[in-house]
C-alpha cells in the first residue's frame, strides 16, 4: 500500500459543477497537508495548506481534512475550464520540506 | 525573472551519458529542493539544501546521482551514466524561509524532462 493514494482520473466535469478531489493516506502522525495544481508542463503551485483537522476555505476552493479516516479532500465550486489540471496532495509529520510526500495526482479536465 | 528558472526544458539522451541539470531559485530563498517526477507517479524527494548546511541527500535513487549549490543561489542536478529509468521530469522548487507554525510555501520551476534512450 503507497503512503499515499489518489484516484488518477482522470476525472471529466461539466463548467460549473462542484468538483471533489480526494487523497488517502496510511500514516495517521501526518498532520501538514497541502494541495497543489500542476497545469501541463508546468510546475506545481500551492493552493490550499491546512493543518491538523478541519476546513479551509479559499474562494472556491475548499480543503478539509479527516484525520480519523485518513481522508482529504478538495472541493472546487463553480468549476472553470481554466481549472483543467493535476491536482497534487502532499503532506507530512512535520513542516519540514523534505519530509512532505505527494500523491500521484487527479488529472481533472473541466468541459465548457 | 521573478520565478524559479530551470535548464534545459528538455534533454533527450543516450543511455550511459552524463547529464546535468540546472536550477536558478528565487533571489533570498534559502531552501532548495529537487525533485524527480515520473508518469503516474508522486513527486519523489531528491535532496534538499537550506542556506549554508550540509545537504540533506536521503532521497537520491543511486550514487550516480548528485546535486550542488553554489553560493547558496543555482543548484546543479548531475546524473552520471544514465539508465533509461531515470527517465522523468525534474523538478527545483525553492523556499522562502518559514516562520514558526506556518506553511511551508515551494515556488516550483517548469522542470526539466529528462528522455534517456
Amino acid at each position: 500500500q503507497k503512503e499515499v493514494e489518489q484516484d488518477p482520473g482522470p476525472l471529466s466535469v461539466p463548467e460549473g459543477a462542484i468538483v471533489s478531489l480526494n487523497c488517502t493516506y496510511s500514516n495517521s502522525a501526518f498532520q501538514y497537508f497541502m494541495w497543489y495544481r500542476q497545469y501541463s508542463r508546468k510546475g506545481p503551485e500551492l493552493l490550499m495548506y491546512t493543518y491538523s483537522s478541519g476546513n479551509k476555505e479559499d474562494g472556491r476552493f475548499t480543503a478539509q481534512v479527516d484525520k480519523s479516516s485518513k481522508y482529504i479532500s478538495l472541493f472546487i465550486r463553480d468549476s472553470q475550464p481554466s481549472d483543467s489540471a493535476t491536482y497534487l496532495c502532499a503532506m507530512s509529520e512535520d513542516n519540514y520540506g523534505q519530509n512532505f510526500v505527494f500523491g500521484p495526482g487527479t488529472r481533472l479536465s473541466v468541459l465548457p | 525573472g521573478a520565478g524559479v528558472s530551470q535548464s534545459p526544458s528538455n534533454k533527450v539522451t543516450e543511455k550511459g551519458k552524463d547529464v546535468e541539470l540546472r536550477c536558478d531559485p528565487i533571489s533570498g530563498h534559502t531552501a532548495l529542493y529537487w525533485y524527480r517526477q515520473s508518469l503516474g507517479q508522486g513527486l519523489e524527494f531528491l535532496i534538499y539544501f537550506q542556506g549554508n548546511s550540509a545537504p540533506d541527500k536521503s532521497g537520491l535513487p543511486s550514487d550516480r546521482f548528485s546535486a550542488e549549490r553554489t553560493g547558496g543561489s543555482v543548484s546543479t542536478l548531475t546524473i552520471q551514466r544514465t539508465q533509461q529509468e531515470d527517465s522523468a521530469v525534474y523538478l527545483c522548487a525553492s523556499s522562502p524561509p518559514t516562520l514558526a507554525g506556518g506553511p511551508r510555501r515551494w515556488f516550483f520551476g517548469e522542470g526539466s524532462r529528462l528522455t534517456v534512450l
